[in-house]
Formats: structure tokens, sequence, C-alpha cells
């Protein structure tokens, strides 16, 4: 089936980066597109960007732009999202999500925390 | 950038009501609208894509309609387990740039 597990619980200093990974199985990787989708406590999802896995290409939401990075190892079907200048508000738990047009898999989740 | 508006905030309704969620697009979306149930603690999970398509698994009791800038969600008789959060969510043509809804939290009255 299809799975997509993401790495544990980040806790960050204000200004440092953080790289969250998301292995997928059960399909082949380069297929589908993968997204980031992140969310707040207690508030909605927002969308940070996507990747296809087998050009490497990437979009990503204006709001993130310079901050963020997507990319991938194809050879261990994994997808990765890079987050630098971390400050406060960017404490949220992250999702990759699968698909192109709507996404029908998605990560358990991986918690950052960005804190002094 | 398209805005997706969801109402209403939040819906209060009884087991074996109907409930009908509305998202309006700030522009048109076509039909690449997409809606998903969020339970605490859990990641969303898809229910409805192209606008009027089940994903599957999901029951027959939810439905999706709508096209352009106005789009529903019906789930014609609530079980206990449907009372959650649920977002809409679209995509834009070129570049394929996505939004979510704030949501709507479907709660037991």
């Amino acid at each position: 089936q299809v799975q997509l597990v993401q790495s544990g619980a980040e806790v960050k200093k204000p200004g440092a980066s953080v790289k969250v990974s998301c292995k997928a199985s059960g399909y082949t990787f380069t297929s589908y597109d993968i997204n980031w989708v992140r969310q707040a406590t207690g508030q909605g999802l927002e969308w940070m960007g996507w990747m296809n896995p087998n050009s490497g290409n990437t979009g990503y939401a204006q709001k993130f732009q310079g901050r963020v990075t997507m990319t991938r190892n194809t050879s261990i079907s994994t997808a990765y999202m890079e987050l630098s200048s971390l400050r406060s508000e960017d404490t949220a738990v992250y999702y990759c999500a699968r698909g192109a047009d709507y996404y029908a898999g998605w990560g358990q989740g991986t918690l950052v925390t960005v804190s002094s | 950038e398209i805005v997706l508006t969801q109402s209403p905030a939040t819906l209060s309704l009884s087991p074996g009501e109907r409930a009908t969620l509305s998202c309006r697009a700030s522009q048109s979306v076509s039909s690449y609208l997409a809606w998903y149930q969020q339970k605490p603690g859990q990641a969303p999970r898809l229910l409805i894509y192209d606008a009027s398509n089940r994903a599957t698994g999901i029951p027959a009791r939810f439905s999706g309609s709508g096209s352009g800038t106005d789009f529903t969600l019906t789930i014609s008789s609530l079980e206990p387990e449907d009372f959650a959060v649920y977002y809409c969510q679209q995509r834009s043509n070129w570049p394929p740039l996505y939004t979510f809804g704030q949501g709507t939290k479907l709660e037991i009255k």
C-alpha cells in the first residue's frame, strides 16, 4: 500500500534551518508529485510547494520563496523539504502529500518547533 | 493568488442530519477543487476530487458539486465519525499553485 513516512520531530533555534524527509513506498516514487503542507497548532492547512520527483522541478508558494528548498533522492525514494531562517511562526506540523491536482496520500506529519 | 473562502466557519448539527458546506473561489478554478476531512491529531484525508468525484473508499453519503467559483460538499446523513474539520483546496492552471480554504468545523449539536 502507498505509504509516506516522515522523519521525526525537530526543535530548532530562530535563524536555523530544518530539513524534513518523506520516504515513499508502495508505488513508483517518480510517478507522482510530492507537495508540502504545514499546519500551525489550531490553524488551517497552508500549502508550501510542490516537487516533481522525476524531473526535480519545483514550485513554491510566494510566501516561502527564497526560504524553502525541495529536493529528492530517487535512489531511496525520499523527498526532502528544507526551510531556512526559521522563526517562531514556523512552528507547525509539516506534511508531505502525494499527488498533482489533489493529495490522496499523506505522511504522518513532522512537528517542527522553533524556540530559543 | 486565488483565495478560497469556506462557510460557515462552524456548523453545529446532530447525527442523521444533512450537512452542507460551501467553498467559494475568488476567481474561477474550473473543476480543480478537492475536499478533505481532518480529525484531531491526524493527517487530512481526501474525500472529493475534481469537484464531484469521491476518492477511493469514501462513503456514498459524501458528495461534491459545483464548478467555476462556487462549490458544495454535502453529507447526506451525518454519522458520528463525520464530525471533523473540512477543507477545500484548489489548483491553479499554470504555474501549478495550490491554496486551501480556512476550514469548516463540523461539530455535534
